[in-house]
């Protein structure tokens, strides 16, 4: 069975700093993953996803996220905080091949980020 | 606008009614989905649909089912809910399965009393 990890409730940052969110997955074989964000009040948005390729993804509003497939981790990042990006943050992970129909996702992290 | 659209966004029943929760979308995707988000269990899947007459149960199937007669719309029925069944549903579309984004609609929130 495929599962998600998202081992921190709450991540507090000071606008400015680097942040990091933490995920690691579990899947047979290889995965796709996936970071979406949810406002207050509003359903998930996407921000990126790793098929293949290079382990770095860019995505929406300044994030990336690293791919690493011996540690089983897909970690969010972004260089510069923003009061703005405080949301929940949601990691998902899909099996590449049989079951791809299903996604499944971590708990949330919230992200603060304070001024 | 590109959308995904969920009506009603707040209910309050009582245990047993039969409800329906709709879901719309306008981009022509084949995938539909619902979850639900509960606090500390982040995003359970509860059925998708790959395309029309399609359904598949997710992780959370029990007490809920679902009907693709349109490729659109992907209604959520709760037969006779039940107070365990008071949660925030969410329902999603993408244009594929595995590698694609999905679009999630703002959401329903539902208490069962």
């Amino acid at each position: 069975a495929q599962s998600v990890a998202q081992p921190e409730d709450q991540v507090n940052v000071a606008e400015g700093n680097p942040l990091t969110v933490k995920c690691t997955y579990s899947v047979s074989g290889n995965p796709y993953l996936f970071w979406y964000v949810q406002y207050p009040n509003r359903g998930l948005q996407f921000l990126l996803k790793y098929i293949t390729g290079d382990n770095l993804v860019k995505g929406s509003y300044g994030f990336e996220a690293e791919f690493n497939k011996s540690q089983t981790s897909f970690h969010l990042k972004k260089p510069s905080a923003l009061v703005s990006d405080s949301a929940l943050y949601f990691c998902a992970v899909s099996p590449l091949t049989g079951g791809g129909n299903k996604l499944t996702f971590g708990t949330g992290t919230q992200l603060k980020v304070e001024l | 606008e590109a959308q995904v659209t969920q009506n009603p966004r707040y209910l309050i029943t009582v245990t047993g009614k039969k409800l329906t929760v709709t879901c719309s979308q306008n981009m022509n995707h084949e995938y539909m989905s619902w979850y639900r988000q509960d606090p500390g269990l982040g995003l359970r899947q509860i059925y998708y649909s790959m395309n029309v007459e399609v359904t598949d149960k997710g992780d959370v199937p029990e007490g809920y089912k679902v009907s693709r007669k349109e490729k659109r719309n992907f209604p959520l029925i709760l037969e006779s809910p039940s107070p365990n069944q008071t949660s925030l549903y969410f329902c999603a579309s993408s244009v594929g399965r595995g590698t694609y984004e999905q679009y999630f609609g703002p959401g329903t929130r539902l208490t069962v009393t």
